[in-house]
């Protein structure tokens, strides 16, 4: 089974600084990892993915993530926060020997405060 | 490129009727479509995967005579809800995917239903 954690509701930072969102995983195999971002009244968008290779992904607007093999993590960060990072992110996973089916976490909602 | 286009991102129906939501992927074939129904300030619950040329699979509590999924095209599936009532009033969201566990899911914009 596949399972994926955020456990924050809400990240509240100021504008200019750094930003994370955490994002914990469990599965049976490797981790196809995602986050992707969501707008009010939009579907979500695709941020970036881990699959294999360097620990340090890179992705849309600056954002990255850092995958933890040894934590089971992968949290999403950014260096410097904008007032329109505020979204909601949802961090995803797919397991290599498991469901096709991808397993979203419950989101965060990100502000950032001018 | 992998563009997923969802109509309508709007619609108000009155109790009883039904209504059809369309998912298409603009430029590329999705083997696979996902529909997923989102709740105020909640996440995703995926309702459905759709494959093409064969019978939706549905999510254990959704039922299927009234969520109706048609994957006829690697390009087009469809949601009708049946029957509304204002209990189904809520955000509809199509993704696609290529059939690689590697590949991230496409997501159209969403449609907001309101049943009066």
């Amino acid at each position: 089974a596949q399972s994926v954690a955020q456990p924050e509701d809400q990240v509240n930072v100021a504008e200019g600084n750094p930003l994370t969102v955490k994002c914990t995983y469990s599965v049976s195999g490797n981790p196809y990892l995602f986050w992707y971002v969501q707008y009010p009244n939009r579907g979500l968008q695709f941020l970036l993915k881990y699959i294999t290779g360097d620990n340090l992904v890179k992705g849309s607007y600056g954002f990255e993530a850092e995958f933890n093999k040894s934590q089971t993590s992968f949290h999403l960060k950014k260096p410097s926060a904008l007032v329109s990072d505020s979204a909601l992110y949802f961090c995803a996973v797919r397991d290599g020997r498991g469901s096709y089916i991808p397993t979203f976490g419950r989101g965060t909602s990100l502000i950032v405060h001018p | 490129g992998a563009v997923v286009s969802q109509h309508p991102s709007w619609v108000i129906c009155k109790s009883g009727t039904s209504v059809k939501i369309e998912c298409r992927s603009l430029d590329f074939q999705a083997t696979t479509m996902f529909w997923y129904r989102q709740f105020p300030k909640q996440s995703l619950m995926l309702m459905a995967t759709s494959n093409e040329g064969s019978k939706a699979t549905y999510e254990q509590g959704v039922e299927k005579d009234k969520f109706l999924i048609n994957h006829a095209s690697l390009t087009l599936s469809t949601l009708t809800v049946t029957s509304a009532h204002p209990e189904d009033s809520s955000f509809y969201i199509c993704s696609a995917s290529f059939s690689t566990v590697n590949s991230p899911l496409h997501f159209g914009n969403g449609t907001r239903l309101t049943v009066t």
